[in-house]
């Protein structure tokens, strides 16, 4: 089955830095890759999502890249602010004939200090 | 649409003692999940279901667990006999499709 690692597990950042996670998966058909935010107490939200016919993609402060010939792919935060603080998980998944069941790496735990 | 929701939102209960938990999907959704969390594990499917039926059982931990969705709004997770093994965040998710899953709150389980 899919594996996906995930790294660093933990990163401190000062206000106003860029913070980069970098997810690795094993399954090359593999093709949706969703970035989900979880704050304290509260479930994993979706941020950011690419597809494989995508290289990059970008929304506001986030983006995220994917190299498909290198089974990974990165969440990029700029200009990080104390409210970016919380525990990001990659996924990965195929469909629709996998029903895009997703495979979670292991969170990193982002720390913004103002 | 109010998102997915779990009850008890909290659960303090003894070993060996039966423990349900609670879920409605968002409305149209037709893939439910049920995930685990812990510290030493990370996040775990335990099962889906597609369109009320069990798809994918094998993430369950073994049989003091099962898992049921009698209708499209609803499905439970219950534990008999618990075991404080078995303390651990339970979030229950839906999507459309098995596209992108919106998780619900979570249920977090003590078993003491």
């Amino acid at each position: 089955g899919e594996n996906v690692e995930q790294h660093p597990s933990t990163l401190s950042v000062q206000e106003g830095d860029s913070a980069v996670i970098k997810c690795t998966y094993s399954d090359s058909a593999s093709n949706y890759f969703p970035w989900y935010k979880q704050e304290l107490g509260k479930g994993p939200q979706l941020i950011i999502d690419i597809r494989s016919n995508v290289g990059e993609k970008k929304d506001q402060r986030i983006a995220v890249t994917l190299n498909k010939t290198a089974k990974h792919f990165s969440l990029h935060i700029t200009e990080t602010q104390p409210e970016d603080s919380a525990v990001y998980f990659c996924a990965a998944s195929k469909g629709p004939g996998g029903s895009y069941i997703p495979t979670f790496g292991r969170g990193t735990s982002l720390i913004v200090h103002p | 649409d109010a998102g997915v929701i779990q009850s008890p939102r909290h659960e303090v209960t003894e070993m060996g003692q039966e423990v349900t938990l609670r879920c409605k999907p968002i409305s149209g959704h037709d893939y439910l999940f049920w995930y685990r969390q812990t510290m030493m594990r990370g996040l775990e499917l335990l099962i889906y279901f597609n369109n009320n039926v069990p798809i994918d059982d094998s993430g369950m931990p073994e049989d003091r667990f099962s898992a049921k969705m009698p209708n499209a709004s609803f499905s439970t997770l219950k534990i008999q006999p618990s075991e404080p093994r078995d303390s651990a965040v339970y979030f229950c998710a839906s999507s459309f499709a098995g596209g992108t899953d919106f998780f619900g709150p979570g249920t977090r389980l003590l078993v003491l």
